[in-house]
């Protein structure tokens, strides 16, 4: 079947505009994580949702990050009044809901790559 | 907090052997996984342990000690393709019920003919 994926792959964007970036999980998969990677960076860690609500908000770095998830599928991320520190590739992972052993296994997509200039 | 070191750049030859050290401090540890991601790509899935030990996949192998709050990856019979960041990434289980990963900064591992 088909795995995680992200639209767009490319985005340039100018300071201050609003971006919507997209994820569709893996079919079944009720864990949807996002994250951000800076060039050279490990991965940071922006929300979890389990099926449409989101437990774990922690990782947002301000208000101008938000995100939702509908019908226990897709997920946005919106970033609202972009500054060039939003560079980053997104990167959006899902999983089985499982606690233990591979269940809770991400899988990721292949990201945004976001250009604020 | 949570805390979670790994060396940032490493190099070796081709066909050599090389460990990618791995250490943590985490609350609510739930198994240790590693991932491999090649430049402008998205994580692959590498290995996983949760009981201490080795465990082998081909010319890859993964250690835990979880007393010791460490980790490594062996790669063996390196290949100019194994050139690519390693992850380290601890999974927390948190008092919700939900898991998180908690990524290291990577390791960026650069094979020589």
């Amino acid at each position: 079947g088909a795995g995680v994926s992200q639209s767009p792959s490319n985005k340039v964007t100018e300071k201050g505009k609003d971006v919507e970036l997209r994820c569709d999980p893996i079919s079944g998969h009720t864990a949807l994580y996002w994250y951000r990677q800076r060039l050279g960076q490990g991965l940071e860690f922006l929300i979890y949702f389990q099926g449409n609500s989101a437990p774990d908000k922690s990782g947002l770095p301000s208000d101008r990050f938000s995100a939702e998830r509908t019908g226990e599928s897709v997920s946005t991320l919106t970033i609202q009044r972009t500054q060039q520190e939003d560079s980053a590739v997104y990167l959006c992972a899902s999983s089985l809901a499982g606690t233990s052993g591979r269940v809770g296994e991400q899988y990721f997509g292949p990201g945004t790559r976001l250009t604020v200039t | 907090g949570q805390n979670i070191d790994q060396p940032t750049e490493m190099t070796a030859t081709e066909g050599a052997i090389v460990q990618i050290n791995c250490t943590y401090q985490t609350s609510g540890f739930n198994g240790l996984f590693w991932y491999q991601q090649h430049a402008g790509e998205a994580p692959t899935f590498l290995s996983y342990n949760v009981l201490d030990g080795l465990e082998e996949k081909g010319r890859f192998s993964s250690f835990l000690s979880r007393s010791k709050g460490y980790s490594y990856l062996l790669l063996k019979e390196l290949q100019m393709k194994d050139s690519a960041s390693y992850l380290c990434a601890v999974r927390v289980l948190f008092s919700g019920g939900y898991n998180k990963l908690i990524f290291g900064a990577g390791t960026r591992l650069a094979v020589h003919p």
